[in-house]
């Protein structure tokens, strides 16, 4: 089965600081995509980084970077120098091909909450 | 704007009523999911559409649950007999097929937020 943990629940960084986020995952599929995504407080799901598991690099997004480790099952992501329109909950999730189709569906975690003070 | 868009963004309904919410994704995305948020918890997956067919649904899809999306377009997510449990938001996401190594970033709609009384 797939999963993903999540293990802060809540996360506290000062204006223009970099915070890290940490995203553990497990499967047995040798082909997955990890994504991270943030929900502000008016509830959409909004995209910031992909990473799939035959990257070689890390995947960078302007001020957003997924720091992947295979080995260690880890997907971290670390937002630099971070402003207040951050602060929301920030959900890591993992994409799995579907049987049919072609399509993929996403496990997510547990989600962190972000909070950026001055 | 050219995003998915829900419809309606917020029910309130009484235990045993039916609901049906409606989901408009990205006119070329042809893949369209389905995924319930319940309280502090991430989204669950709960089924998908490629096109107008319905390829994978979630054991969390109960009987009382069903999902269409008659024209390839659009797609309607109905509960029957809803109960308290069924409080939850619910997400719809599509994409494009192709990209990404077959994980295609999905893009989510707003959400419709269920309250059952």
């Amino acid at each position: 089965a797939q999963k993903i943990t999540q293990t802060q629940p809540g996360m506290f960084v000062q204006e223009k600081e970099a915070v890290t986020l940490d995203c553990t995952y497990d499967t047995s599929d040798p082909s997955y995509g990890l994504f991270w995504y943030k929900q502000p407080s008016s509830g959409e799901m909004i995209f910031l980084i992909y990473q799939g598991s035959y990257d070689q690099q890390n995947a960078t997004e302007g001020r957003y970077s997924l720091n992947f480790q295979k080995a260690r099952k880890s997907a971290n992501l670390v937002i630099s120098a971070s402003q207040l329109g951050d602060s929301a909950m920030y959900f890591c999730a993992m994409s799995i091909r579907v049987l049919t189709g072609g399509g993929n569906k996403l496990t997510f975690g547990t989600g962190t909450q972000l909070k950026v003070e001055l | 704007d050219t995003g998915v868009s829900q419809d309606p963004r917020h029910k309130i309904t009484k235990r045993g009523q039916n609901v049906t919410f409606r989901c408009d994704p990205i006119s070329e995305h042809n893949r369209l999911y389905w995924y319930r948020q319940t309280l502090g918890q991430g989204p669950e997956f709960l089924t998908y559409f490629q096109n107008e067919a319905q390829l994978e649904k979630s054991r969390l899809l109960s009987d009382r649950f069903s999902a269409e999306r008659p024209k390839g377009s659009f797609s309607t997510l109905e509960i029957q007999r809803t109960e308290q449990g069924d409080s939850a938001m619910y997400l719809c996401a599509s994409s494009l097929v192709g990209g990404l190594a077959g994980h295609n970033e999905q893009f989510f709609g707003p959400g419709t937020r269920l309250t059952v009384l």
